[in-house]
């Protein structure tokens, strides 16, 4: 058991719906990620909470809205989107910030039509 | 962000040889961690090194931290279709939060 569930594992929208991720972790860690991988690119940090205060917003267009209502969910919301923003969606946590291991969920693969 | 190099970008070898995959930096970090990531699902941690020098063995993996604690490497040996998978070295620094990722090395073993 991987510790950190996504739903949904796949999803297709168009550039006006508005549709959300869900990350849920289960290994009782403080600190949550989202990443987005794209083919040949490194893995590409969105957001990042610690004790469900936000820590990082690393220029992530506004089209992207994380939520983390407590330490064990995390959120992506999304809406308008532009089909290069087509890629798999990771979350992450970890026991804290900084050099701790990251526990990564299976992705979410988004294709913006 | 402290860029981290990995090569070569893509490995394709037999079922029975050996590779090695490399991952190398200006920048020195205070740990590296490797991952592996299979189709399909998220990256999952193998390995984490912290001491210059350091070598961590995990069955036919040996993982090797350089003694300047900026470049990394990771063997495997007798290879088997199972190691296939993209393989990603991440480091951390005392002064920052976040993890770097390497862009990874996506290796193939055919049977």
């Amino acid at each position: 058991e991987t510790g950190v569930t996504q739903t949904p594992r796949h999803l297709v929208m168009g550039m006006t719906n508005k549709k959300s991720l869900k990350c849920e972790q289960h290994l009782g860690h403080n600190a949550m990620y989202w990443y987005k991988q794209s083919a040949k690119k490194p893995l590409e940090l969105m957001f990042v909470y610690s004790l469900e205060e936000r820590v990082e917003n690393n220029s992530v267009p506004s089209r992207f809205s994380p939520e983390c209502p407590n330490s064990s969910h995390l959120f992506l919301h999304l809406h308008t989107l532009q089909p290069e923003d087509s890629a798999l969606y990771l979350c992450a946590s970890s026991r804290g910030t900084g050099g701790y291991e990251q526990y990564f969920g299976p992705g979410t693969r988004l294709t913006v039509t | 962000t402290q860029l981290l190099e990995q090569s070569p970008q893509f490995l394709s070898i037999q079922e029975g040889e050996n590779l090695t995959v490399y991952c190398n930096s200006s920048s020195v970090f205070s740990s590296l961690q490797w991952y592996r990531q299979e189709p399909g699902e998220g990256p999952v941690l193998l390995v984490t090194v912290v001491t210059g020098g350091e070598v961590k063995k995990l069955k036919r993996l040996t993982f090797q931290f350089g003694d300047a604690r900026k470049d990394s490497s990771l063997h495997i040996t007798a290879a088997q279709p199972g190691d296939t998978g993209l393989y990603l070295c991440a480091g951390a620094s005392a002064n920052d939060y976040k993890l770097s990722f390497g862009a990874g090395t996506t290796v193939t073993v055919r049977a």
